[in-house]
């Protein structure tokens, strides 16, 4: 069965430090997804992208988020200035319409 | 504002004991309430979607039920293989997925 990949699988970085969350949708998906989960509380949209562009972001994704589709493959999360908050699981999601996201099984990242 | 609550937010249940979770929503226009599973560590997996009152959808133990307030996923005697957190989450129409808190489920033996 078709798979969303995420690496790494657990990140633990400096605050201040940037950092790329990688992911690899499934081939003929066209929209993508982050999320992120807190530990212990809801998943929470951050952003949506479809056709090359951001198609809607949440409150959470201010100026330090950015995604981009580099290479027509991956799918990435670049946070610029991690703070403490920053830690959560991080999940890509993907789908080929609007509804029915298969999620990938998530990036921890650690912000020390 | 699209509303998600679960409940309970924690139920224990022993092998066979049959029971529900509850999924009430607020949501202006509803395009879609999902189920999803999730185990420790790991990202959701996709178990039903609903898109309109009075549908339902059965797998294997589960069955998920749709009103115009609420959604129920019934499970039919759990095995210890269904503990996990079932998240439910609603999209609107043009908007993303707003996910509850979850319930943790724990099947003992």
């Amino acid at each position: 069965e078709p798979e969303v990949t995420q690496t790494p699988s657990h990140q633990v970085t400096q605050m201040g430090q940037e950092v790329i969350l990688r992911c690899v949708p499934i081939s003929n998906h066209l929209y993508f997804y982050w999320y992120r989960q807190i530990l212990g509380q809801k998943v929470e949209f951050l952003v949506s992208f479809y056709n090359n562009e951001i198609s809607e972001k949440s409150e959470i994704f201010d100026d330090q988020f950015s995604v981009e589709r580099p290479d027509g493959s991956n799918f990435t999360l670049k946070i610029r200035s991690t703070k403490l908050e920053d830690s959560a699981m991080y999940f890509c999601a993907s789908a080929v319409g609007t509804s029915g996201y298969t999620f990938g099984s998530g990036t921890r990242l650690t912000v020390v | 504002e699209d509303q998600v609550t679960q409940s309970p937010e924690a139920l224990r249940l022993q092998e066979g004991e049959s029971s529900s979770l509850n999924c009430s929503y607020t949501v202006s226009g509803l395009r879609g309430l999902f189920w999803y599973r999730q185990d420790p560590g790991k990202g959701p997996e996709f178990l039903f979607t609903l898109y309109s009152a009075g549908e339902e959808k059965e797998k294997e133990r589960l069955k998920a039920t749709l009103t115009k307030k609420e959604s129920f996923l019934h499970i039919t005697a759990p095995k210890p293989e269904d503990s996990a957190t079932y998240l439910c989450a609603v999209q609107a129409y043009g908007q993303n997925f707003v996910f509850g808190p979850g319930t943790r489920l724990s099947v003992l033996p």
